[in-house]
Parts: structure tokens; C-alpha cells; sequence
């Protein structure tokens, strides 16, 4: 079965800090896809970034970057220069291959405050 | 915006009592899928429909229904409502579930409160 762990629950950053946000994930199969979402105080779930597993290169998108480590089953995504807009529960999720059940699974999410 | 609406978008109703909730998907995705977000159980799948038909259940409680219908909107029914139905309904939708990848573009929810 497919699972992932975000063991961080809540951190707090001040403005300008860099934070990096842990997900781990489980899986059987050799191809799978993993994602990041944003949830902000509104409620709405804003689509950030995905990654096939056999693509293992970093990713860097402005402030945003991911590191994805096959060996260690982990999809981390760090955010530099934090800023207040970046407080949100951030979700870390898992799809199985297309053909198959494309459900997504999620972690419990990390709940990020920005302080000023 | 992500092109995915839901209505309504809050809905407040007693226990006993059943409700429709319903799905726009953006245009030309076929498939959709219903997540239920409580504060114990996190953010879970329900069910996936593609192109009208079922492809997928989750952990979805036998009073919760659901359907895709020919316009490819969707609607998911829950019936004797309890306290613990208290959540967000995310719809989201895909282009194809058989694409390479399968990215999901959720709608805003539909929160709802069981008094």
C-alpha cells in the first residue's frame, strides 16, 4: 500500500528564514509520482510541482526548490527567503502510474507559519 | 482559478439528512475525483469516475454515492448524515487517466457542517 509521511506538523518561521519541509513516501511500484500542494488559509488546494520517479533531478522554481532522493524515498521541498504570503498547510502526495488507480495519497500536511 | 467549480460552497444541514454536492470539471477532463479533508483523517480519496463510469473507490462510506454524468459533471450524494461527514469536499478533475501523468486540478470545495 502507498503512504506518505510528513513528520513535521507545524513550523514557524520569521520573514526571510529558509525552511525545508520533510515528506517521505512508500510504495511498491517502480513507477509512481509525487507532488506538492499549497493550501492556504482560503481552503483551496494550489498544484506546485510533480515528479516522476525516474526523474531525479532537482528542481528550482524562484524562490521554491525540491529535492527528490530515490534511495531515501524522500521528496523534500525547501522554500528560501520566506515570506508572510508562504504560510499555508503544504501537502506532499503520491500517485500510482497512469492505467492503474490514480488516486492521490497524501501526508497529514505541514502547517507553516511566516512571522513578520 | 483552476477551470474546476463546485456548489455550493458551504452547506450546513442536521444529522439524518442527505445532501448533494456537485462538480464541474475543467474543460475536456473526463475524469473526475471526490477527497474528503476532515481534521482526523487528513485528506482522503473517495472515488474517481472517468468518462461516466466508476474506476477507482477509496475509502468512501457506503452512504456516500456518487455519479458522473454525460455533461461529465458529477455529484456526490451522502445520506445519513453524522457529525463526524463534517468536512471539505474537494473535487478534482484530470485530462485522462491513462495519460503519462496525471496531474489533478481540484476545485475551491464544498465545506459542510453536520449540527
Amino acid at each position: 500500500a502507498q503512504k506518505v509521511t510528513q513528520a513535521q506538523t507545524e513550523i514557524s518561521v520569521v520573514e526571510k528564514e529558509d525552511v525545508t519541509l520533510d515528506c517521505v513516501y512508500e510504495t511498491r511500484d517502480t513507477t509512481y509520482y509525487l507532488f506538492w500542494y499549497k493550501q492556504p488559509p482560503s481552503g483551496e488546494l494550489v498544484f506546485l510541482i510533480r515528479r516522476n520517479s525516474f526523474d531525479e533531478q532537482n528542481e528550482i522554481s524562484g524562490r521554491y526548490s525540491w529535492n527528490f532522493q530515490k534511495s531515501t524515498s524522500s521528496f523534500n521541498f525547501t522554500i528560501t527567503a520566506s515570506q508572510v504570503v508562504d504560510s499555508a498547510v503544504y501537502f506532499c502526495a503520491l500517485s500510482e502510474p497512469p492505467g492503474a488507480n490514480s488516486k492521490l495519497t497524501f501526508g497529514k500536511g505541514i502547517t507553516l507559519s511566516v512571522r513578520p | 482559478d483552476s477551470g474546476v467549480t463546485q456548489t455550493p460552497k458551504h452547506l450546513i444541514t442536521a444529522t439524518g439528512q442527505r445532501v448533494t454536492l456537485r462538480c464541474s470539471p475543467r474543460s475536456g477532463d473526463l475524469s473526475v475525483y471526490w477527497y474528503q479533508q476532515s481534521l482526523d483523517q487528513g485528506l482522503q480519496f473517495l472515488i474517481q469516475y472517468y468518462n461516466g463510469e466508476e474506476r477507482a473507490k477509496g475509502n468512501i462510506l457506503e452512504r456516500f454515492s456518487a455519479q458522473q454524468f454525460p455533461d461529465l459533471h458529477s455529484e456526490l450524494n451522502l445520506s445519513s448524515l453524522e457529525l463526524g461527514d463534517s468536512a471539505l469536499y474537494f473535487c478534482a478533475s484530470s485530462v485522462d487517466w491513462a495519460e503519462s501523468y496525471n496531474e489533478q486540478f481540484f476545485g475551491p470545495g464544498t465545506r459542510l457542517t453536520v449540527l
